[in-house]
């Protein structure tokens, strides 16, 4: 069963391109979540995503970032006009249910994508 | 809202030694799960542990166990008998029933030294 699989790992783009980050979930997952990575910090929530509907984008800049996870393909987040402080590590992570048993169910994440903006 | 604290930015141990890393949380949710994820420096996560607030005895993990004290609102990682290969960042983690997201602490960076 292969893991959650993340592409590109690394991106670069100039400010002002776009971006796209793509994401498979594991076989049989149907929960889908971003996270993003600032240099030395931890990981902050973006986005949770069910097949076809946006959950929870609390965590989302309110400008240029959107998400998808459509019937059929990956899971794209979208960068629209990309700027410095976009620069960061994108994790996607995927689990088959929100809850089990006392709540527990655990994300598996892919490796990242490393957004470089120059 | 739910927060994690990590007050220990960098940690060194001899290798054979044991570590803890410490980890408090806030949240009002009575239900709740914690977790640990290691990151080497290739960049992936790697889950480690789990503990679930009404989980009566604390998680252990092979090298790994989790010292929960629900009254202090604390979930240290315990890593016995260190290996070289344990130098990563590591993370802690909550996520409330209620909710769908993690909340992640900002890391500790572990180093083995032999």
């Amino acid at each position: 069963n292969a893991g959650v699989m993340q592409n590109p790992r690394h991106l670069v783009r100039r400010r002002g391109q776009e971006a796209r980050l793509r994401c498979s979930p594991m076989k049989g997952h149907s929960h889908v979540y971003w996270y993003r990575q600032l240099p030395e910090e931890g990981l902050k929530f973006m986005v949770y995503l069910q097949k076809e509907n946006i959950i929870d984008e609390s965590g989302m800049p309110k400008e240029r970032f959107s998400a998808e996870f459509p019937k059929e393909g990956p899971s794209i987040l979208r960068i629209q006009q990309v700027v410095r402080g976009d620069s960061a590590a994108y994790f996607c992570a995927s689990s088959p249910r929100l809850f089990r048993d006392l709540g527990f169910d655990e994300q598996f994440f892919g490796p990242g994508t490393r957004l470089t903006v120059l | 809202a739910q927060k994690i604290t990590q007050t220990q930015p960098g940690m060194f141990v001899q290798e054979k030694e044991a570590v803890t890393l410490d980890c408090t949380y806030d949240t009002s949710d009575p239900s709740y799960g914690l977790f640990w994820y290691k990151q080497p420096s290739s960049g992936e996560m790697i889950f480690l542990i789990y503990q679930g607030s009404y989980d009566q005895q604390n998680a252990t993990e092979g090298r790994y166990s989790l010292n929960f004290q629900k009254a202090r609102k604390s979930a240290n990682l315990v890593i016995s008998a260190s290996q070289l290969g344990d130098s990563a960042m590591y993370f802690c983690a909550m996520r409330e029933t209620s909710g769908s997201r993690l909340t992640f602490g900002e890391g500790t960076q572990l180093t083995v030294n032999p």
